[in-house]
C-alpha cells in the first residue's frame, strides 16, 4: 500500500516554531483528513490530534494541525526540548480500505 | 484509563507461526473497531489489520494477506493476529491500537523476531 510523504527531518531552535507537513491523494488526505502521532524513542505513537485539528485531551495547544486540499500541516510553537521525537502522520485509504502512514519526520530542537 | 496490553511475541523460525493476543481494558471494547500495526526496528509505522466492532468487516495489508488473521473476543476484551508462513520480514514491534475517528490509543508493543 503507497503512504503518505512527509520530510525525514526537520531542526528548527528553542522556543522557535516547526512546521511538518504530510502529503497525500483524494482517497486519503483530501478525503477525512489526517491524524498526527508523536514518538518518543522506545515508546508507542501518542495521538496529537486528528480529522485535521481536532485534539485529544491533555495534548497542548502548542500543536495544531490544518489541511489544504491533500497535504496536512502540524504546527508545534514554542518548541520544548520534550518535542525531540518522531512525528507521523496517518489516514484511512478509502480506495484501498486500509490505514496509510506517513513516512514519519525526525524533529530536532536544536 | 483505556489500557492495551499485547502478549505472544518472540523468536520464530521462518515458515513459523505465532499468535499475538490484546487485552483491553478502561472502555467498552466491544463498540470499537481495532488493528494491528507494526514497526520494524529502526523504520516507520506499518497498518497491518483492522476489524470492525462485531468483526463483520476485517481488512489487511497486502504485506500480510493470506498468512494473518485477525480476529476479537467481545467477551473477554481481546484482540487477536495470527501468523503464520512468518518471514524475516515480518520482524517488527506489533501493536495493538483503537480506531476511533483515527487510530488513537496505542499498546505498548510485543516483539516478534523471524530468525533461524
Amino acid at each position: 500500500q503507497a503512504g503518505l510523504t512527509q520530510p525525514p527531518s526537520v531542526s528548527k531552535g528553542l522556543r522557535q516554531t516547526a512546521t511538518l507537513t504530510c502529503t497525500g491523494n483524494s482517497n486519503n488526505v483530501g478525503n477525512q483528513g489526517a491524524a498526527w502521532l508523536q514518538q518518543h524513542q522506545g515508546h508507542p505513537p501518542k495521538l496529537l490530534s486528528y480529522r485535521n485539528n481536532n485534539r485529544p485531551s491533555g495534548i497542548s495547544e502548542r500543536f495544531s494541525a490544518s489541511r489544504s486540499g491533500n497535504t496536512a500541516s502540524l504546527t508545534i510553537t514554542g518548541l520544548q526540548p520534550e518535542d525531540e521525537a518522531d512525528y507521523y502522520c496517518s489516514a484511512w485509504d478509502s480506495s484501498l480500505s486500509a490505514h496509510v502512514f506517513g513516512t514519519g519526520t525526525k524533529v530536532t530542537v536544536l | 484509563e483505556v489500557q492495551l496490553v499485547e502478549s505472544g511475541g518472540g523468536l520464530v523460525q521462518p515458515g513459523g507461526s505465532l499468535r499475538l493476543s490484546c487485552a483491553a481494558s478502561g472502555f467498552t471494547f466491544s463498540s470499537y473497531a481495532m488493528n494491528w500495526v507494526r514497526q520494524a526496528p529502526g523504520k516507520g509505522l506499518e497498518w497491518v489489520s483492522y476489524i470492525s466492532s462485531s468483526s463483520s468487516t476485517i481488512y489487511y495489508a497486502d504485506s500480510v494477506r493470506g498468512r494473518f488473521t485477525i480476529s476479537r473476543d467481545n467477551v473477554k476484551n481481546s484482540l487477536y493476529l495470527q501468523m503464520n508462513s512468518l518471514r524475516a520480514e515480518d520482524t517488527a514491534v506489533y501493536y495493538c491500537a483503537r480506531d476511533y475517528r483515527s487510530i488513537d490509543y496505542w499498546g505498548q508493543g510485543t516483539l516478534v523476531t523471524v530468525a533461524s
